[in-house]
């Protein structure tokens, strides 16, 4: 069984910059959650989404949005890039939000964003 | 609000050791913790979790976390390190809110010496 997917793995983007973070999470699973770990922290949640809607945001600028599809893979964008955007971002699935409580979110390997 | 704090920031063993992580919590109500580990350039794996359940939560690897609601701890323990859990470690509370979201701590770099 394929484990959460993420892509790509590595990208680099210049100040100001678009850019598209894509997850596919594990088969069955309907929800998906995004954080944020800068290096030397612990990540940081910024949004959830079930069954297509966001569920949760964290504290986080307009800049940053996501959206879920049908299939409930998921896109994390983030407009007008800043150098303190560099960072791993984690794409994490579950059942639904309920059990993310119970069993844990299985986490993807990231993809590790530079902004120069 | 929910948060919780690692108390170590890095940890220093010989294999063949025991370990501690050291975590404690702050929560308004009874909570639900995790450990998870990082291995370098890896994702977050999932040790153990607790949720309102035994207090003492066995998880993979050998690991293991006690529970202790007076001491508001959650601390990670291992028996005798080895050396593939050389990696980063991180407490995690979650939140109430309905989003579910977790709240991770700062991190406990652990590494173990030959």
């Amino acid at each position: 069984d394929a484990g959460v997917t993420q892509s790509p793995t590595h990208l680099i983007k210049t100040r100001g910059q678009h850019v598209t973070l894509r997850c596919s999470p594990i088969s069955g699973h309907k929800s998906v959650s995004w954080y944020q770990q800068v290096l030397g922290q612990g990540p940081q949640f910024i949004f959830q989404y079930y069954e297509k809607e966001e569920r949760g945001r964290g504290n986080f600028p307009d800049r940053f949005s996501a959206r879920q599809f049908p299939n409930y893979s998921s896109e994390l964008n983030v407009n007008a890039l800043l150098l303190g955007d560099s960072a791993l971002y984690l794409c994490a699935s579950s059942l639904g939000v309920a059990a993310g409580d119970s069993y844990g979110y299985t986490f993807g390997s990231g993809t590790r964003l530079t902004v120069v | 609000a929910q948060s919780v704090t690692q108390l170590d920031s890095h940890v220093s063993v010989s294999e063949g050791t025991p370990v501690l992580l050291r975590c404690n919590y702050s929560s308004s109500y009874s909570p639900s913790l995790f450990w998870y580990v990082q291995h370098p350039n890896k994702g977050l794996q999932l040790l153990l979790k607790y949720t309102s359940a035994a207090t003492l939560v066995k998880g993979i690897n050998g690991f293991e976390a006690e529970f202790k609601k007076s001491e508001t701890s959650f601390h990670l323990t291992k028996p005798s390190a080895h050396m593939s859990d050389a990696a980063e470690y991180f407490c995690v509370v979650r939140g109430s809110n309905t989003g579910n979201q977790f709240y991770f701590g700062t991190g406990t770099s652990l590494t173990v010496i030959p």
